[in-house]
């Protein structure tokens, strides 16, 4: 079946770690989003992918990093310079164009900072 | 720059009666797309509907409506005959075009909806 998946589902970090969480498609999609939620708000955009070898900043990208080396892989890396990374990452795809494309959305990956 | 507004934190509704959920948005882009997304306690988001800038008719999924009001910019969703499964929050959403080519998604708060046996 085709999808978006996260590993992991949960995740737990001593303060002052880096940690990468995974997301893979085999949609084939052109473009790939990581989110972040707090609890009870919307979704921040952190980086994007609009192709495979380039990758843009989003609204809250300090304190993060990402690859994007394959079209079907986009990991994210939360470095020990974002200062309060527990949260909900969410990862998405979707077509580039056109603009009617939705997102498909990953299951997520809880992160918690000890 | 742009912005998408939710501003009911939580709605409750009867089982069978219909809910309207309010969205508004800004942007000075002519070329936009409107989402609803679904998630339920579970934290997968489930895309729902979708409204184009330039499109005449409001957009129906189902039990989903999207009522388009694009003077008032403004993108309420309204679900018909309200079921248990309903219970989620929802997010209204705005896609726009990027000067590179690509497109960016931008979210709204969200708005929690209990739906009452």
């Amino acid at each position: 079946d085709g999808g978006i998946t996260q590993s992991p589902k949960y995740l737990f970090r001593k303060e002052g770690q880096n940690v990468t969480l995974s997301c893979e498609q085999n949609l084939n999609h052109d473009a790939m989003y990581w989110y972040r939620q707090d609890p009870g708000q919307g979704l921040r955009l952190i980086y994007y992918s609009q192709i495979v070898n380039d990758f843009q900043k989003g609204d809250i990208a300090e304190g993060y990093s990402v690859s994007r080396e394959k079209k079907e892989s986009f990991p994210l890396t939360v470095t020990s310079a974002q200062k309060n990374p527990t949260a909900f990452y969410l990862c998405a795809s979707s077509d580039s164009a056109p603009i009617s494309n939705e997102q498909f959305f990953g299951p997520g990956t809880r992160l918690t900072v000890l | 720059a742009q912005k998408i507004t939710q501003t009911q934190p939580g709605m409750f509704v009867q089982e069978k009666e219909a809910v309207t959920l309010d969205c508004t948005y800004d942007t000075s882009d002519p070329s936009y797309g409107l989402f609803w997304y679904k998630q339920p306690s579970s934290g997968e988001m489930i895309f729902l509907i979708y409204q184009g800038s330039y499109d005449q008719q409001n957009a129906t999924e189902g039990r989903y409506s999207l009522n388009f009001q694009k003077a008032r910019k403004s993108a309420n969703l309204v679900i018909s005959a309200s079921q248990l499964g309903d219970s989620a929050m929802y997010f209204c959403a705005m896609r726009e075009s990027l000067y590179t080519g690509g497109f960016k998604t931008i979210f709204g708060a969200g708005t929690r909806l209990f739906v009452k046996a």
